[in-house]
Parts: C-alpha cells; sequence; structure tokens
C-alpha cells in the first residue's frame, strides 16, 4: 500500500542522546515536511523539504536538523534531546506544492 | 509567523449540524486546508478551499472568503464517527502549511 512509513512507533530516549526519527514515502511526492504536535498548540512545522536536495526551516527548527538526500527519505535528527522535544512527531509529503499533505502514522518520542 | 484561530472545542448532537470556524491571518495565501484528526491517529484530508465560496462532498462543506480571512467547516448530519479534532490549515506565500489548535467535535448521541 502506498503512503508514509515512520519509524520507530515510539521512543523513550534519555535527555543528551541523539535520535534520528525515519520517513520514508513511496508516492514520489516532491515536498516533505516533518511537523511536531503538543497539546494545546496543534502541528508545528520544523523543518520542510520543497525537492530532493533542498530543505527549510519552519516554525521550530531549533535543536532539528533534516536531510533530503533523494526523493523518497527524509529523516529528521535531534542532536542532544532535551525534555521539551517530548511529543508526537508527524512526518508528510505533497506532490506539488498546491496540493494536501499525506501523514504518516506518527512517532511518539518521550525524552526524560 | 501566521495567526490562525479556532475554537477549541464543541459538542453537537447526532444528526444535527455544527460549523466550525477558523480565521486566518497570514503573508500570502495559497489556499486554505481541513483536515481531521481522531485521536491517536495521523490527520486526514477534508477540503480545500482557494478561491471564495463554498465546497461541497457529501456531509462536509467549506466555506472560504480571502477578503475576510475566514473560514469554516460545516458538518451534516452528525455521527458518532465524526467525534474528533478538526484542524484548520493554511498555505502562506511561501507554500508552507500552518495549522490552527485544532477543535474537538464531540457528538453525543
Amino acid at each position: 500500500i502506498a503512503g508514509i512509513t515512520q519509524a520507530p512507533t515510539s521512543q523513550i530516549l534519555a535527555a543528551g542522546r541523539r535520535m534520528t526519527l525515519r520517513c520514508t514515502q513511496d508516492m514520489r511526492h516532491n515536498a516533505m515536511y516533518w511537523y511536531r504536535q503538543d497539546l494545546g498548540l496543534g502541528l508545528r512545522l520544523i523543518h520542510y523539504s520543497n525537492t530532493a536536495g533542498t530543505t527549510g526551516k519552519g516554525e521550530v527548527p531549533d535543536g532539528y536538523s533534516v536531510s533530503r538526500a533523494n526523493t523518497d527519505d527524509f529523516p529528521l535528527t535531534l542532536a542532544s534531546a532535551v525534555p521539551s522535544q517530548t511529543s508526537v512527531y508527524f512526518c508528510a509529503s505533497s506532490d506539488y506544492a498546491e496540493s494536501p499533505l499525506h501523514f504518516g502514522n506518527g512517532t511518539r518520542l518521550t525524552v526524560t | 509567523g501566521q495567526n490562525i484561530d479556532q475554537p477549541t472545542e464543541m459538542t453537537a448532537t447526532e444528526g444535527a449540524i455544527v460549523q466550525i470556524n477558523c480565521t486566518y491571518q497570514t503573508s500570502g495565501f495559497n489556499g486554505l486546508f481541513w483536515y481531521q484528526q481522531h485521536a491517536g491517529e495521523a490527520p486526514t484530508f477534508l477540503s480545500y478551499n482557494v478561491l471564495d465560496g463554498l465546497e461541497e462532498k457529501g456531509r462536509f462543506s467549506s466555506f472560504l472568503s480571502r477578503s475576510k480571512g475566514y473560514s469554516y467547516l460545516l458538518l451534516k448530519e452528525l455521527q458518532m464517527k465524526d467525534s474528533a479534532s478538526y484542524l484548520c490549515a493554511v498555505r502562506d506565500g511561501d507554500y508552507k502549511l500552518s495549522f490552527g489548535a485544532g477543535t474537538t467535535v464531540t457528538v453525543r448521541a
């Protein structure tokens, strides 16, 4: 089934550790996005990529980095996790700039 | 950043109609989206408006007024399965999509 796969589904991480959240799509979509969702704050854009080889900063990029080496993969890295990064992380993709986003099932991350 | 406002919670009875309002202020505008999100699940796309007016899709309709920075999502013939969070999202001039905090709709029997 075509779609977006995120891994892991959930993770408990000690503060200070490095963590990479994986995101892979098989729809050949050009644009990909990382959002975090926190209660009462909604979805906030962390980083995005309009096409392979390019990335951009969203609303809350600090503490996160991304890469887009190819069309399908868009990993999100936390270099040194902090408790405030406890959240549900959603990866999404869209075919072109005007089309709706398709979301993965999310990664629930707890930083202790 | 963008400013997108929608009510936090709404409650309605099964079979009724509910209207969820969304107001926004963005730098540039390239469309407004509504998403549905059930608890513990990913958001799913409901509707898209880029021109003023009403878009109807089954029991769900969405309206846009660009001059007023205003949209609403209308849910008709409410069913228990419509209990969910509804997210208003606006695509700005750089084509980035920003979301409101969401409106939790509870449908009562």
